[in-house]
């Protein structure tokens, strides 16, 4: 098992350029989430998924766009980048949801310019 | 939503000590509160949980205290070693899916 995939690893965008990131988990989990992760802010949930189809909003979904037309995919979409968005994005993936274990990816590293 | 709050943010000890971090929560409704380890340039990892019908859980040197009634639960290391160095998080769920983190704590282990 390759467990939770993500890419890129690193990406600068100019202010006002769009991205996806990427997500791929190969545990057959049924929920998914990404966070972002600022410096001495902990991790913010952005949004999550409990099954293909189903998504919904996080703490700080301002921005981004997510969909889940598979169980193993769960995309992140940043439309018009903007600096506040510079951070490193996390996306895990869970069996159970809200009392399970998640299990991280190991990050995106994001700059916006 | 829930808040959740960490402390320390920062907490040196020597080889050998035990390392204690603390955090609180304000959502009665929360009831699963896990404990993640990351190191630098990787993802989280669970390193052990506790739901809310249990007041404590152990595995090996690292335990996990909850207090319901005053809303805090705390991660207890003993016997520290070098490879426990990493930044800790806390984390809870209330009535939703959703999770809501600690701002962290970051742990060095001095040999």
């Amino acid at each position: 098992n390759a467990g939770v995939t993500q890419t890129p690893k690193f990406r600068i965008l100019k202010i006002g350029q769009s991205m996806t990131l990427q997500c791929t988990q190969d545990m057959n989990h049924n929920y998914m989430y990404w966070y972002r992760q600022d410096p001495g802010m902990g991790l913010k949930l952005i949004y999550y998924s409990v099954g293909a189809g189903i998504t919904d909003k996080g703490e700080v979904p301002n921005g981004y766009n997510v969909s889940r037309s598979t169980t193993e995919d769960f995309p992140l979409r940043l439309e018009l980048a903007a600096p506040s968005q510079t951070s490193v994005y996390f996306c895990a993936s869970s069996e159970q949801g809200r009392l399970d274990e998640q299990y991280f990816g190991p990050g995106t590293r994001l700059t916006v310019t | 939503g829930e808040n959740v709050e960490q402390h320390p943010s920062t907490l040196s000890v020597q080889e050998g000590d035990s390392a204690v971090i603390k955090c609180t929560y304000s959502d009665s409704a929360s009831n699963y509160f896990p404990w993640y380890k990351q190191e630098l340039g990787k993802g989280p990892q669970l390193i052990i949980d506790i739901r809310s019908n249990v007041g404590e859980k152990k595995d090996q040197r690292i335990a996990v205290t909850l207090n319901k009634t005053a809303k805090h639960f705390s991660l207890h290391i003993t016997e520290t070693q070098p490879e426990d160095s990493a930044v800790y998080f806390c984390a809870a769920t209330p009535g939703n899916d959703q999770f809501y983190f600690g701002t962290g704590t970051s742990l060095t282990v001095i040999p």
